[in-house]
């Protein structure tokens, strides 16, 4: 069964330090995505990243890095240097039938990260 | 450019009741999904509509139904609200095989 586990429910780091989240997914398919969501206490859902199953390079984007392994199913979430703004939790998700049924989503019970000053 | 909406973003309701959750989209994209969110469930997908007209169930569909008349707005229908559906809703849409982008949710509470 296709399935997103984020063992770490909750995650408090002090302004600063490095964070990283952990994902690892299970899945049947052999075409497939991996995304991550930040949900800000206001509430909103708000898109990290899109990797597809084909490329596992890892990507960084200014603070933000992402290891992805297909080996170990794991698609991991660093954050360099953490701020306050960063505060949220973090939801992994991984797309069920792209090309049959519009790309699902099956979401971890995300982390929640707390930065403190 | 408004992207997705949703309406109303708050929501207060009697049991046994019947709530429509509106979701509009202006980017003409193809699916829409309906979420639902809950403490230690994550999100969880209730409907999804591949275009205007072809709706399938997700995860957790019982107690809802869903409509897609034109490809803009999805609704979410709650025949007959119950306790257990008290939640955040989200609703969300995607090109074929692309990213979800997502509303900004419905808080429903049934009393």
């Amino acid at each position: 069964a296709q399935k997103v586990t984020q063992a770490q429910t909750e995650i408090s780091v002090v302004e600063k330090e490095d964070v990283t989240l952990d994902c690892v997914y299970e899945t049947r398919d052999t075409t497939y995505y991996l995304f991550w969501y930040k949900q800000p206490p206001s509430g909103e859902l708000v898109f990290l990243i899109r990797r597809n199953s084909f490329d596992e390079q890892n990507e960084i984007s200014g603070r933000y890095s992402w290891n992805f392994q297909k080996s170990t199913s794991s698609f991991n979430f660093t954050i360099t240097a953490s701020q306050v703004v960063d505060s949220a939790v973090y939801f992994c998700a991984l797309s069920e039938g792209i090309y049959n049924q519009g790309g699902k989503l099956i979401f971890g019970q995300g982390t929640e990260l707390s930065v403190k000053p | 450019d408004a992207g997705i909406t949703q309406s109303p973003r708050y929501k207060i309701t009697e049991t046994g009741r019947q709530v429509t959750l509106m979701c509009h989209q202006t980017w003409s994209h193809s699916y829409m999904f309906w979420y639902r969110q809950d403490l230690g469930h994550g999100l969880r997908l209730i409907y999804y509509s591949a275009a205007a007209d072809i709706t399938d169930k997700g995860e957790v569909p019982d107690g809802y139904v869903v409509s897609r008349s034109k490809t803009e707005n999805f609704p979410l229908t709650l025949e007959s609200a119950t306790r257990s559906q008290t939640s955040v809703y989200f609703c969300a849409s995607s090109r074929i095989i692309g990213t979800q982008y997502f509303g900004p949710g419905t808080r429903l509470l049934v009393l």
